[in-house]
């Protein structure tokens, strides 16, 4: 049964960089994508971007400017890194795993299982 | 970009009330829709994949359907436990969620 862990810094000043690390135990690192989604308080969820094993990335188009996602394939970690940061950027922040089914033999639908407990990020001055 | 649109935005219901929540795109998304649920100070949860796939463990009261731009998540049956906010998510295009349906106690 795959777990997610995942830790970093939980409360920044505007301008600095947000830096997370997510820690995939106990199922395969690869033919799955890794994903960052966040949660402002009291909102909706908000896709960040996915790595896969090989460090294939795919961002947010609305973040893609401000955010890098790394993977360590020898620790079965990744990362997230969002700069610039303002207080719009507070938010609970989740790891995900993407696993994939292929519809009508064509693209995959993607979809998110299971999840890390979510960081709490605030920022503030 | 492609907009998903839930409603309602909330609703109450009683214990073994048949529910229905519904999500629509902004374009046609073929059937690459899933759907969660999230009670308060978790993460979310899998419910349903690919529009209609019930995820594993999920109950059987749990149940998607729909195509192309217009989707509906039913609860045959609800449950106390089934109190919760659900949020569709499309992957047709990047990944977009929804803004959720909240279903509490009438």
């Amino acid at each position: 049964q795959v777990q997610l862990q995942q830790w970093g810094a939980g409360l920044l000043r505007p301008s600095e960089t947000l830096s997370l690390t997510c820690g995939v135990y106990g199922g395969s690192f690869s033919d799955y994508s890794w994903n960052w989604i966040r949660q402002p308080p009291g909102k909706g969820l908000e896709w960040i971007g996915e790595i896969n094993h090989r460090g294939s990335t795919y961002y947010n188009p609305s973040l893609e400017s401000r955010v890098t996602i790394s993977v360590d394939t020898s620790k079965n970690h990744f990362s997230l890194n969002l700069n610039s940061v303002t207080a719009a950027d507070t938010a609970v922040y989740y790891c995900a795993r993407g696993s994939s089914i292929t519809i009508f033999g064509l693209k995959r639908n993607w979809y998110f299982d299971p999840w890390g407990r979510g960081t709490l990020v605030t920022v503030s001055s | 970009d492609i907009q998903m649109t839930q409603s309602p935005s909330s609703l109450s219901a009683s214990i073994g009330d048949r529910v229905n929540m519904t999500c629509r795109a902004s374009q046609n998304i073929l059937t690459y829709l899933n759907w969660y649920q999230q009670k308060p100070g978790q993460a979310p949860k899998l419910l349903i994949y690919a529009a209609s796939r019930l995820q594993s463990g999920v109950p059987s009261r749990f149940s998607g359907s729909g195509s192309e731009t217009d989707f509906t998540l039913t609860i045959s049956s609800l449950q106390p436990e089934d109190f919760a906010t659900y949020y569709c998510q499309q992957s047709y295009y990047a990944r977009a969620f929804g803004q959720g349906t909240k279903v509490d106690l009438k």
